[in-house]
């Protein structure tokens, strides 16, 4: 089945860095990927979706800024919280849709990234 | 704005017997779909089930069926045989025809005992 795979799982930084999460499709091309915050025991939050070549499409009240995403190719989605701080501690999830009518309409998700600022 | 209700924070049942989880949803769009999906404590998203809304006919995968009342925009999960590994919250989401974008419920995080 479609397969999507994010890196790093788990991440601590220092306050005031930057992290880059990858998001890649293993087994299709994905033209649109997106990009989900969960915080604790709440759900899935849409924060953006990442379209293959060209700007994301945020949602309201998420900070284009200070959440960068880039979709180069259509098997890799990048998402960068620049200039971190400890209120962006939280669990990022992404997922993409294979085009493939075989795997059904459903989104297939990433193993999600613990992100933790200190 | 299409929203998505699920009224069952939390939920048990016993090791083999029958759960059902409470999905309410609200839109206005004629062409959409609705899933089920797993979040182990692993918080990997895995998705349970599928209803595509003009099918009438309810999805079933395995130990897992639909009740999809399109008219009371209702699309229960019910669970037969429950084991320990279906222990994990449950997110029901929908999707409009035309788009990728899902919207998720809150959640419902099933217990189950031996």
């Amino acid at each position: 089945g479609a397969v999507v795979s994010q890196h790093p799982s788990r991440v601590i930084c220092k306050s005031g860095t930057s992290v880059k999460i990858e998001c890649r499709s293993l087994d299709f091309q994905a033209t649109t990927m997106f990009w989900y915050r969960q915080f604790p025991k709440q759900s899935l939050m849409l924060m953006a979706t990442s379209n293959e070549g060209s700007k994301a499409t945020y949602e309201q009240g998420v900070e284009k800024d200070k959440f960068l995403i880039n979709h180069a190719s259509l098997t890799l989605s990048t998402l960068t919280v620049t200039s971190a701080h400890p209120e962006d501690s939280s669990f990022y999830i992404c997922s993409a849709r294979s085009p493939s009518p075989t795997q059904g309409k459903g989104a297939f998700f990433g193993q999600g990234t613990r992100l933790t600022v200190v | 704005a299409q929203t998505v209700t699920q009224s069952q924070p939390e939920m048990s049942v016993q090791e083999a017997e029958t759960v059902t989880l409470s999905c309410t949803y609200d839109t206005s769009e004629s062409d959409y779909y609705l899933f089920w999906y797993k979040q182990p404590p692993s918080r990997q998203m895995i998705l349970v089930i599928r209803q595509e809304a003009y099918k009438q006919q309810n999805a079933t995968e395995n130990r897992f069926s639909v009740n999809f009342q399109k008219a009371a925009k209702s699309f229960s999960l019910k669970i037969s045989d429950s084991q320990l590994g279906d222990a994990a919250m449950y997110f029901c989401a929908y999707r409009k025809g035309n788009t990728d974008k899902l919207i998720f419920g809150t959640g419902t995080r099933l217990q189950v005992f031996p």
